[in-house]
């Protein structure tokens, strides 16, 4: 069964520690995305990368960072994490070619808290 | 960027009838796709349907896309309790030279029950 997992489901911080969230998926897939979903305003992509060691932002980019260094895995990174990170982060994964192309897959999400 | 808008925000139903959300969009799409969530978990894709499409079908899915209009709609017939989570349409756009990114709407709360 293909599968995007992340690392943690749940994850409560201190205000201005660092945050790492990790995201691997198994289907050889080239673009890998991170989202946040917060009530009432859906989901909002912050990062993607379409290929290793590329990165490009999205809409929400600012106080995060990511890294990809191999095709199957990409991180969120959080330098110094703020009360208002707290949310619900999505990785997924897409195909740029084939039938499925730019058909996202999703991990199950993990619930940052920032107190 | 908000690029889809779903309508309703949120629909009540009774097990066996049929339930129709809408989607509108603003610019040019490639595609335009929707997704299914249960609570607290992540989003699962239903059905993709191409600009050059006008409707599809997947099971008890029922997808129609009018490109004039900038418009969508699911149709899910004879809901089950089951069918109780968000339903979210998502646009296919380019961003940045790739062509692999999604946008998506706030989404439809459906609650079916039996």
């Amino acid at each position: 069964d293909v599968k995007v997992t992340q690392s943690s489901r749940y994850l409560v911080k201190r205000t201005g520690e660092k945050v790492f969230l990790e995201c691997v998926q198994d289907m050889d897939h080239e673009n890998m995305f991170w989202y946040r979903q917060d009530p009432g305003l859906g989901l909002r992509l912050i990062y993607f990368s379409y290929d290793v060691k590329m990165k490009e932002k999205g809409d929400i980019p600012e106080g995060y960072s990511v890294s990809r260094e191999k095709k199957e895995r990409f991180s969120l990174i959080l330098e110094s994490a703020s009360t208002n990170q707290t949310s619900m982060y999505l990785c997924a994964s897409s195909s740029q070619r084939g039938a499925g192309a730019n058909v996202l897959t999703f991990g199950a999400g993990s619930r940052l808290t920032v107190l | 960027s908000q690029q889809g808008e779903e309508d309703p925000q949120a629909l009540s139903i009774q097990e066996g009838e049929n339930a129709t959300m809408n989607c509108s969009y603003k610019t040019s799409i490639n595609n335009l796709q929707w997704y299914r969530q249960n609570s607290g978990r992540g989003l699962v894709h239903l059905i993709l349907i191409r600009s050059n499409e006008r409707e599809k079908h997947s099971g008890r899915l029922r997808v129609t896309l009018d490109t004039s209009k900038k418009s969508s709609s699911l149709l899910i017939t004879a809901s089950r309790a089951a069918d109780t989570a968000s339903y979210f349409c998502a646009t296919g756009v380019r961003y940045g030279g790739s062509q692999g990114n999604l946008i998506f709407g706030k989404g439809t709360k459906l609650s079916v029950k039996p």
